[in-house]
């Protein structure tokens, strides 16, 4: 298994202004992805967050808005930039490890990045 | 694309009764399927898996069959506690046999009254 320390685990922050997350693992993992949990919704991938290169986006996110690093293989930041309240969502940081037989084994999750812009 | 859909809630039950919670998807492929519970202020945990067709996954009680006929992985529990309330989140990973990025149901919150 792996344990995940997200932080911060919550913050109210004003329009215009940007966030940084971060997601620190506890063992080094493969894969790292971003998702966003929006009030009442159900978590949407923003972007996978690949060691050393840049961040894979999916359809309707860019970098501009979401910009991610990873550094190394066991911590991501993904930054929310010039915030909106449309914004306000739970940010969550997800890693995949390797089973022993070299397979991707579950996805973990962290607790989550409450966000609220005003 | 894929996509999964699920049942919506609230769904309240009284404990010790019967629970099924429906989840049916779409994919090009052949996904992998997940129950994922999200608790009370807590973050997602994984609940049980099935990664081919007919396989059964099953963890504290709960079970769903990957049924690719009916492209459906139902979540069933025959007698639910207190304990039980939380969201419940039916997804599929985008490659089959493995975990990668997931698509996720919209979640369905459980409450449980004594």
């Amino acid at each position: 298994s792996a344990v995940i320390s997200q932080k911060p685990s919550r913050d109210i922050c004003q329009r215009g202004t940007s966030l940084t997350i971060q997601c620190q693992v506890d063992s080094q993992v493969t894969m790292m992805f971003w998702y966003r949990q929006q009030p009442g919704q159900s978590l949407t991938l923003i972007a996978t967050a690949n060691q050393g290169s840049e961040a894979t986006y999916e359809s309707g996110f860019v970098i501009d808005k979401f910009p991610i690093s990873r550094p190394n293989l066991t911590f991501s930041t993904l930054t929310v930039s010039n915030m909106s309240p449309e914004d306000s969502s739970i940010y969550l940081c997800s890693v995949v490890g390797r089973g022993q037989k070299r397979v991707n084994t579950e996805a973990f999750f962290g607790q989550g990045t409450r966000l609220t812009v005003v | 694309g894929d996509s999964v859909t699920q049942m919506e809630g609230p769904v309240t039950l009284s404990e010790e009764a019967f629970l099924t919670i429906n989840c049916t998807y779409t994919a090009t492929g052949y996904p992998s399927l997940f129950w994922y519970v999200q608790y009370p202020g807590e973050g997602l945990q994984l609940l049980l898996k099935a990664t081919k067709a007919d396989d059964k996954g099953s963890n504290k009680g709960f079970e769903a069959t990957y049924r690719k006929e009916t492209t459906s992985f139902h979540l069933e529990k025959g007698s639910v506690q207190v304990s039980d309330s939380a969201v419940y989140f039916c997804a599929l990973s985008d490659r089959g046999g493995a975990t990668n990025k997931l698509i996720f149901g919209t979640g369905t919150l459980l409450a449980v009254q004594p």
